[in-house]
């Protein structure tokens, strides 16, 4: 079946700790996306990538980095500057040119 | 900067209620204007209006896009407890098949 995966569905990171969320598609879609969504709220653009081995900033890229060295898979890591991180993070991807983005099942994370 | 404001901010009805959910925008150069419900995890998509498609229905849901106003409007005819959800607008502009998105509104369906 085709679809977006994301791992872990929960994540616990201590203060501190950089952590790497996972994030694959294998819908041959060319754009790639991380948002961050925090308790009754809508969703905000962290970085996002339409090619290989390029991707830009969102609205709140600070304390995140991403890389894409393949089409399929847009790993985001949490670093320790990411002031606070404890949110539900949503990866999605679009086969360009626009339409309706595909969502990830969503990664939950936990600072302790 | 692309702007989405969605309202209300929440709201509660009884199963069999109507509701209209409104999203308004501001976009430099609008593509498309995109709802999503969102149960528990991820944001499923519901409809895609354009400048060629301003109108959308399937089944008890309805949108219009009014470009003039800058707005949308989703309806809900006849509402059911599984129609609890927050529900998402996003708009999309030709600069780079980005999604600026709204706060959402979560409706409560109570029985």
């Amino acid at each position: 079946d085709g679809g977006i995966t994301q791992s872990p569905k929960y994540l616990f990171r201590k203060e501190g700790q950089n952590v790497t969320l996972s994030c694959e598609q294998n819908l041959n879609h060319d754009a790639m996306y991380w948002y961050r969504q925090d308790p009754g709220q809508g969703l905000r653009l962290i970085y996002y990538s339409q090619i290989v081995n390029d991707f830009q900033k969102g609205d709140i890229a600070e304390g995140y980095s991403v890389s894409r060295e393949k089409k399929e898979s847009f790993p985001l890591t949490v670093t320790s500057a990411q002031k606070n991180p404890t949110a539900f993070y949503l990866c999605a991807s679009l086969r360009v040119p626009g339409g309706e983005q595909f969502f990830g099942p969503g990664t939950r994370l936990t600072v302790l | 900067e692309d702007k989405v404001v969605q309202s209300p901010l929440s709201l509660v009805v009884h199963e069999g209620d109507t509701v209209t959910l409104n999203c308004s925008y501001e976009v430099t150069n609008f593509r498309s204007l995109l709802w999503y419900k969102q149960e528990k995890k991820a944001p499923t998509f519901l409809f895609m209006l354009t400048s060629s498609g301003i109108e959308k229905k399937s089944g008890r849901l309805s949108s219009i896009l009014d470009k003039k106003e800058l707005s949308s409007i989703l309806n809900i005819t006849a509402t059911q407890t599984g129609d609890s959800a927050i529900y998402l607008c996003a708009v999309e502009d030709n600069a780079g098949n980005m999604l600026t998105f709204g706060g959402g509104t979560r409706l409560m369906v109570k029985p």
